[in-house]
């Protein structure tokens, strides 16, 4: 299947800092998602993109749809504590079903 | 309250004997899908089932079946469990309007491990 490749793989930061991650793929999707998971707990939509070049914010996070469509990335500014968890990107492909291609996650942790 | 309701949260079985996970949402989606999570290789598809009695395959479908007999349930069954099925399962659904980029909502999670 579509593979995402995501990156970094784990980020350890101080609290207040900026956070950046992305994600690139070899084909093209029509849907980027951001997904925050929390530990013990099941992922949560943090941002969708629908058009190549959208920039959308959500608070303190921002996340761009590439104008290839090939790739997203996601900022945090400012983080805070409870910004700590995995990040998944995650792409949808609308070809006669809705299956969402999931990176393979940015791990988040702050250091106090 | 809206949510996607997986039991049991943690699972430890021997290699071949069946198990059943069970997974429930109470907002009427359409669209049910069953992933499994691994450490460097992020969320995998299992099944995926777009209404009642219609399931596919995901990336991932092999030691795995599923059922859709009603909208709100789609239990995932290991009939011979091995080794490697040992990860973290989660089920998520989506209203399935099929417009694109409808938010998958995800249950907590069980955890299996197979001995």
């Amino acid at each position: 299947g579509q593979q995402l490749n995501q990156s970094p793989q784990s980020m350890f930061i101080q609290e207040g800092e900026d956070v950046s991650m992305n994600c690139t793929s070899s084909s093209i999707f029509n849907t980027w998602l951001w997904y925050k998971q929390d530990p013990g707990e099941g992922p949560v939509l943090l941002i969708a993109l629908y058009k190549a070049g959208e920039l959308t914010s959500n608070g303190r996070l921002t996340a761009q749809f590439g104008i290839t469509r090939k790739d997203s990335f996601l900022n945090i500014s400012a983080s805070i504590p409870s910004d700590v968890g995995i990040y998944f990107c995650a792409g949808l492909s609308n070809f006669g079903n809705e299956k969402l291609t999931f990176g393979t996650g940015t791990r988040l942790t702050i250091i106090p | 309250e809206a949510q996607v309701t997986q039991n049991p949260r943690y699972l430890i079985t021997v290699t071949g004997k069946k198990l059943t996970v069970t997974c429930s949402q109470n907002m009427n989606h359409e669209y049910m899908s069953w992933y499994r999570q691994d450490p460097g290789l992020g969320l995998r598809q299992i099944y995926y089932s777009m209404n009642v009695e219609v399931t596919d395959k995901g990336d991932v479908p092999e030691g795995y079946k599923v059922s859709r007999k009603e909208k709100r349930n789609f239990p995932l069954i290991l009939e011979s469990p091995s080794p490697n099925q040992t990860s973290l399962y989660f089920c998520a659904s989506s209203p399935g309007d099929y417009s694109w980029g409808s938010p998958l909502h995800f249950g907590n999670g069980t955890r299996l491990t197979v001995t």
